[in-house]
């Protein structure tokens, strides 16, 4: 069952704060989260394991809240390099094949 | 910095031909995974793959699909009779093991057009 990511799509200046919120109705294991840029590959940004991490990452932050079965991605001054859509990848099981079910991505724009 | 390489990066083919999409996961890695992309779409797992043998697959990778790691350093994906719907982008991936708290990187693609 494929995590909800919202919102669809956001448009920001550069400097403002964006957050992505990524949320299951099935318990989670874990929560990566990738950046794809047009015609490219997703990269890796970060992982958030169950317990209730943060993690941050220069300007760019998470959280994973194992209880509401919830991550949010927090993107702080943005800059124009953060542009691209941002998916949630979820895992509902700890030891497994590793799969990633990925969510439909949150486009994010920041215009200068 | 190691990174996952693929080829080719665009494939054209016909309609129930075969195709095989090649991978070279990071060196040290020891669990590789293809996923695909419908244009326009979300990423979605097609299969992944540890110790020469599939760990996990999904309703996707049906029966026109397999994986081969013919040597040490390549993995494979061939689609045996491909179909117009198979059109998309081919990411495979690669981690240093399986588990939650072991990143995948993934390769560039190769995009399949089926005409």
């Amino acid at each position: 069952q494929q995590p909800v990511q919202s919102p669809q799509a956001v448009i920001l200046r550069e400097g403002e704060d964006a957050v992505i919120n990524c949320s299951s109705s099935k318990a989670l294991y874990s929560v990566h989260w990738y950046r794809q840029k047009h015609g490219e590959a997703p990269v890796f940004l970060m992982i958030l394991l169950k317990g209730g991490e943060q993690k941050g990452h220069e300007k760019i932050s998470a959280s994973f809240n194992e209880k509401k079965q919830q991550s949010s991605l927090y993107l702080t001054a943005s800059q124009l390099s953060y542009s691209g859509t941002y998916f949630c990848g979820t895992e509902r099981k700890e030891t497994s094949g590793s799969r990633l079910t990925f969510g439909e991505g949150t486009q994010l724009t920041v215009n200068p | 910095e190691p990174e996952v390489t693929q080829t080719p990066s665009h494939q054209v083919t016909q309609m129930g031909q075969e195709v095989i999409l090649r991978c070279v996961p990071i060196s040290n890695h020891l669990y590789f995974y293809w996923y695909r992309q419908i244009l326009g779409q979300k990423v979605e797992f097609l299969v992944s793959f540890y110790n020469n043998e599939i760990s996990e697959k999904s309703e996707i990778f049906d029966d026109q699909f397999s994986v081969e790691r013919p040597d040490g350093s390549n993995f494979t994906l061939k689609i045996r009779s491909t179909k117009l719907e198979d059109s998309a982008m081919y990411f495979c991936a690669s981690s240093v093991d399986r588990g939650s708290r072991y990143e995948q990187y993934f390769g560039p693609g190769t995009r399949l057009t089926v005409t």
